[in-house]
């Protein structure tokens, strides 16, 4: 089944504690991107990446990394997460970064930050 | 920039009821136009979308067409069910930035038996 899974799909730390969110596409997909989603804001842009070892940032980028090392592969980083970290998380894959190519999310990580 | 606004929501309807929810953009050049549906619980899903002027989505009974004179993209459903209970999310992808989708902020739709 083609599909882009995430882990953990719940997480709660501590300010300060390192985490790594995985996202993973069996679709062979090269555009990746992950968004958080917030009430009232909808879901913005944190990092996308156009394929392996090509990463750029996207609207709000700050406290976050990514790496993309292999292409189904795409992992968000929060090297010392903070409360306004508290979101839920989407990545989310697409056959090319083309404009009329569906984007396929995973089922979410809500984190949250203590 | 581009940007997408949608209307606010909750909006509660008895089944059978027509259903409009509001999308306007702005944006330069030609964008691509899409309404997706998020039911709890669940990541995003593509309902529908349209690529040019004049075009109309259509997918599971709803429709949007995207009207350039309007920069409007408003879903329409005319007999919704309780099964359409949802969260929807006007979006646009814009002609000369094709790496990065804008979304609304999102209508939550609840749909009473």
């Amino acid at each position: 089944e083609a599909q882009v899974t995430q882990n953990p799909r719940y997480l709660i730390t501590v300010t300060g504690k390192k985490l790594t969110v995985t996202c993973s596409q069996n679709m062979n997909h090269e555009y990746m991107s992950w968004y958080r989603q917030d009430p009232g804001l909808g879901l913005r842009q944190i990092y996308y990446s156009m394929n392996v070892e090509v990463t750029d940032k996207g609207d709000v980028p700050e406290g976050y990394k990514v790496s993309r090392k292999e292409k189904r592969n795409f992992p968000l980083i929060l090297e010392s997460p903070s409360p306004n970290q508290t979101s839920l998380y989407f990545c989310a894959s697409s056959q090319t970064s083309g404009r009329n190519d569906e984007q396929f999310f995973g089922p979410g990580t809500r984190l949250t930050v203590l | 920039g581009n940007s997408v606004t949608q209307m606010e929501g909750p909006v509660t309807l008895s089944e059978e009821a027509f259903l409009t929810i509001n999308c306007t953009y702005t944006a330069t050049g030609y964008p691509s136009l899409f309404w997706y549906v998020q039911y709890p619980g669940e990541g995003l899903q593509l309902l529908l979308k349209a690529t040019k002027a004049d075009d109309k989505g259509s997918n599971k009974g709803f429709e949007a067409t995207y009207r350039k004179e309007t920069t409007s993209f408003h879903l329409e459903k005319g007999s919704v069910q309780v099964s359409d209970s949802a969260v929807y999310f006007c979006a646009l992808m814009g002609w000369s930035s094709a790496s990065k989708i804008i979304f609304g902020s999102g209508t939550r739709l609840s749909i009473r038996p």
